[in-house]
This record gives C-alpha cells, sequence and structure tokens, in this order.
C-alpha cells in the first residue's frame, strides 16, 4: 500500500529558531512530492512542488529536499515565526492512480515566544 | 485567501438528516477536488470533476454521498442520512490540468452530526 509517513508527528521549538520536518514515502512511481502548511481550521496552503528530478526548492524562509534515491524529503524552517505554528503535509501524487495524491498524516508544529 | 471559497463555513445536524454544501472554484480552473479530513489527520480524498465530468470516485464515498458539478463551475457535495462518523472537515480544491496540478483549497466546512 502506498504510504506517507512524516515525523516527528509533533514539534515544538522557540521562536526564532530552526526547524526540521522529515517525510519517507513508499509511492513509487511518483510524479511529485508536495509540502502544505495548514492552519488550524483553514485548508491546506501549498508550499514546494517538487517533480521527481529536483533536489530542492526554497519558498522564502522554508526549505524543501527530496532524495528520490532513498525515498524521503524533509521541510527546513528558519528563523520561525509565531505564524509558523500549524500543520506541515507531505503530499506525493501517484503515477500509478491516475496522479491520486497520497497524503501524509502531518507534523504539527508549534513555535513558542 | 486562495480564492476558492465554501459555504457554509460549519454545519451542525441531527443523526439522520441531509445536508449539502458548496464549493466555488477559482474562476479558470477546471478541476475540482472534494476530500474529507479528521482531527489529527491528513485530507482523505473523496471525488473529483474535469469541467462537468466526474472522472473519479474513491472507495471512502459511500452511496449517501453525492457530488454535481453541473455547468462546471460550482460544486455541491450531498450527505444523505448522516450519521455521527460523518463528523469532519469538508474541503473542497481546484486546479489547471497542468503538469504539477496545483491544487488550492477552500476554507473547509465543519460538520459536527449529533
Amino acid at each position: 500500500k502506498n504510504q506517507v509517513e512524516q515525523s516527528p508527528q509533533s514539534l515544538i521549538i522557540l521562536e526564532g529558531k530552526n526547524c526540521t520536518l522529515q517525510c519517507n514515502y513508499t509511492v513509487s512511481p511518483f510524479s511529485n512530492l508536495r509540502w502544505y502548511k495548514q492552519d488550524t481550521g483553514r485548508g491546506p496552503v501549498s508550499l514546494t512542488i517538487m517533480t521527481f528530478s529536483e533536489n530542492t526548492k526554497s519558498n522564502g524562509r522554508y526549505t524543501a529536499t527530496l532524495d528520490a534515491d532513498t525515498k524521503q524529503s524533509s521541510l527546513h524552517i528558519t528563523a520561525s515565526q509565531l505564524s509558523d505554528s500549524a500543520s506541515y503535509i507531505c503530499v506525493v501524487s501517484d503515477m500509478d492512480s491516475n496522479y491520486q495524491l497520497i497524503w501524509g498524516a502531518g507534523t504539527k508544529l508549534i513555535i513558542k515566544p | 485567501d486562495t480564492g476558492v471559497s465554501q459555504d457554509p463555513r460549519h454545519k451542525i445536524t441531527k443523526r439522520g438528516q441531509n445536508v449539502t454544501f458548496r464549493c466555488d472554484p477559482i474562476s479558470e480552473h477546471n478541476r475540482l477536488y472534494w476530500y474529507r479530513q479528521t482531527l489529527g489527520q491528513g485530507p482523505e480524498f473523496l471525488t473529483y470533476f474535469q469541467n462537468e465530468a466526474q472522472l473519479e470516485k474513491s472507495r471512502l464515498l459511500s452511496d449517501r454521498f453525492s457530488a454535481e458539478r453541473p455547468k462546471g463551475s460550482f460544486s455541491t457535495l450531498e450527505i444523505q442520512r448522516t450519521e455521527q462518523g460523518d463528523s469532519a472537515m469538508y474541503l473542497c480544491a481546484s486546479s489547471l490540468a497542468v503538469s504539477t496540478d496545483e491544487q488550492y483549497f477552500g476554507p473547509g466546512t465543519r460538520l459536527t452530526v449529533t
């Protein structure tokens, strides 16, 4: 079964610190890997989309990396801000299932002042 | 604000009642998706439309659920004879049918079945 697993499940850091969230997937072949940010009670918002041939993509203080050989991705957040408190969800597009998106359960990030 | 709107934002209903949700996608987007999300989980795919055609439905979508997109613009999701297990956030997303198919999500409709 195609899966996307994220770690840690939750994370608390102090404002201004950096953090890295992990995503391991078994979806193969895949078309692209996405990271979404979801504030509590809101819809997800796309942060990055990487095709299988890309290794890294940045969006401001967010940098996503992808290692297609080990089937791992990470999302690095630099100089965290209180507004970064949210769930971060890793999503993989499954080429064998008509590009259906396979969603992870997310990492809940809390930034403390 | 992504440009995708959903109505209502919150719905409380009693078990056994029918409910209908509406999604208005970004106007030039030809794809529209419905997802369900429960607390602490990622969204689960329910169904999607390309223009007015419903191209795929998840096995999660029981026969109590029906979705329409009559003119290829807005869409409705109806749940008949609601059950407590239907309590969830229902998310709508839209996209252009291009290679990355980036989806833009609405704010969701929170359904509570009592």
